[in-house]
């Protein structure tokens, strides 16, 4: 079946751009997951999603960045008026329940100039 | 957010066995052990997790120390296709089951 799918694949904006950064989790999945892996580093938590309960959002590094997910599937996360440092490979896991594999999407490439 | 320490590199000739440490000293009865992969520009890979007993999986096994501190990844024959990143994660089933990925073990695979 599907996997985990994430768009674009690629972004490159502006420092101070706000950027749009979608994921679509495999069709059933309750659980959602956020991550950011900056080059050459391992993946850092941003934020995650479990069915209808309010999101764990203690990874989020700053009030720049906000996710939601509408209907229990589709996720955006945004990070407003970027800047340099955000620039990364954030990446999105979706899973079945709280103790399952996470599958990951490819991630998107954000560069922030 | 428990904590795994695994080595920053291993190698291994193609065709034998590897096996991979994790130490988790600090891990909880609630956490799961998971192992992922991740090759250059990919998003990570599932390979294995486990609770208390060692697991098989066509991938590779997982054998789990009986005080759960500490854990092997093992790939039975290397292939030029294992060199990648390995992680260890632990992950707590009962609050959400985030991942806190350390910095793994870079495998390379000498032919």
């Amino acid at each position: 079946g599907a996997g985990v799918s994430q768009s674009p694949s690629n972004k490159v904006t502006e420092k101070g751009k706000d950027v749009e950064l979608r994921c679509d989790p495999i069709s059933g999945h309750t659980a959602l997951y956020w991550y950011r892996q900056r080059l050459g580093q391992g993946l850092e938590f941003l934020i995650y999603f479990q069915g209808n309960s309010a999101p764990d959002k203690s990874g989020l590094p700053s009030d720049r960045f906000s996710a939601e997910r509408t209907g229990g599937s589709v996720s955006t996360l945004t990070i407003q008026r970027t800047q340099q440092e955000d620039s990364a490979v954030y990446l999105c896991a979706s899973s079945l329940g709280t103790s399952g594999p996470q599958y990951f999407g490819p991630g998107t490439r954000l560069t922030v100039t | 957010d428990a904590k795994t320490t695994q080595p920053n590199s291993m190698e291994s000739n193609e065709e034998e066995p590897v096996h991979l440490p994790c130490n988790h000293s600090t891990i909880s009865g609630t956490d799961y052990i998971h192992w992922y992969r991740q090759l250059p520009s990919q998003g990570p890979e599932y390979v294995i997790h486990g609770l208390t007993s060692n697991v098989n999986n066509r991938m590779a096994s997982l054998a789990i120390a009986e005080d759960r501190k500490s854990s092997t990844l093992i790939l039975h024959r290397a292939t030029l296709r294992d060199a990648a990143v390995y992680y260890c994660i632990l992950s707590a089933w009962n609050t959400g089951n985030q991942f806190y990925f350390g910095t793994g073990t870079s495998l390379t695979v000498i032919p």
